[in-house]
């Protein structure tokens, strides 16, 4: 059964970079099916995609983060990363890497990760 | 594409039936439409993807419906674990988006 694992710092100085990463086990990340992406949500609030990286590198993005987010893949290693500059308090929020059908629906999650932002 | 879900709030008993909609500012792409299923503390679980398909172990009281700009999900028989929040989610245009939510509680 697959499983992911988010690991990175739960606090983040303001304007500083955030950096997660997504440990993927019990299958392979180099499958042709999925997309690996990550999703945010703020505290009280929705769901918000962040991004999504193919096996090969190929990525896509949410514009509304405006260019500050990176997401990356590591085959040798089996997982994926995702760095997010300069942020502030509105990126506080739990932290999700996820297996997405293509582009699309999201059938395995991480358990999420809480990243505050303050100094 | 902007999600609206109604109602925000939706207070039910166990055994009554609950109808949750997620209405689209476009028309989604080829349906491509999922629900999902979150419980405090935890990861949103996938329940329907391509608006009316139930994802693995899903069980059979959980369904979607809809096309276009409106998208409904059902659950008959409302069981005391039901009562989460639900949300929408369209990708089928860039970026995905998700619908704000409806919280189902116990009345």
């Amino acid at each position: 059964q697959l499983q992911l694992q988010e690991s990175g710092p739960g606090l983040v100085k303001p304007s500083e970079t955030l950096s997660l990463t997504c440990a993927v086990s019990g299958g392979s990340i180099s499958s042709s099916t999925y997309f690996w992406g990550w999703i945010r949500q703020p505290p009280g609030k929705g769901l918000e995609w962040i991004g999504s990286v193919y096996y090969s590198g190929s990525t896509h993005y949410n514009p509304s983060l405006k260019s500050r987010a990176n997401i990356s893949v590591d085959t040798p290693k089996n997982q994926f990363s995702m760095k997010l500059n300069s942020v502030t308090a509105a990126d506080t929020a739990v932290y999700y890497c996820a297996r997405q059908v293509g582009l699309g629906s999201v059938d395995v999650w991480g358990q999420g990760t809480t990243v505050t932002v303050s100094s | 594409i902007v999600l609206t879900q109604s109602p925000g709030t939706l207070s039910l008993s166990p055994g009554e039936r609950a109808t949750l909609s997620c209405t689209a500012s476009q028309s989604v792409s080829s349906n491509y439409l999922a629900w999902y299923q979150q419980k405090p503390g935890q990861a949103p679980r996938l329940l329907i993807y391509g608006a009316s398909s139930r994802a693995t172990g899903i069980p059979d009281r959980f369904s979607g419906s809809g096309s276009g700009t409106d998208f409904t999900l059902t659950i008959i028989r409302l069981e005391p674990e039901d009562f989460a929040v639900y949300y929408c989610q369209q990708y089928g245009s860039s970026p995905i988006t998700f619908g704000q939510g409806t919280r189902l509680e116990i009345k």
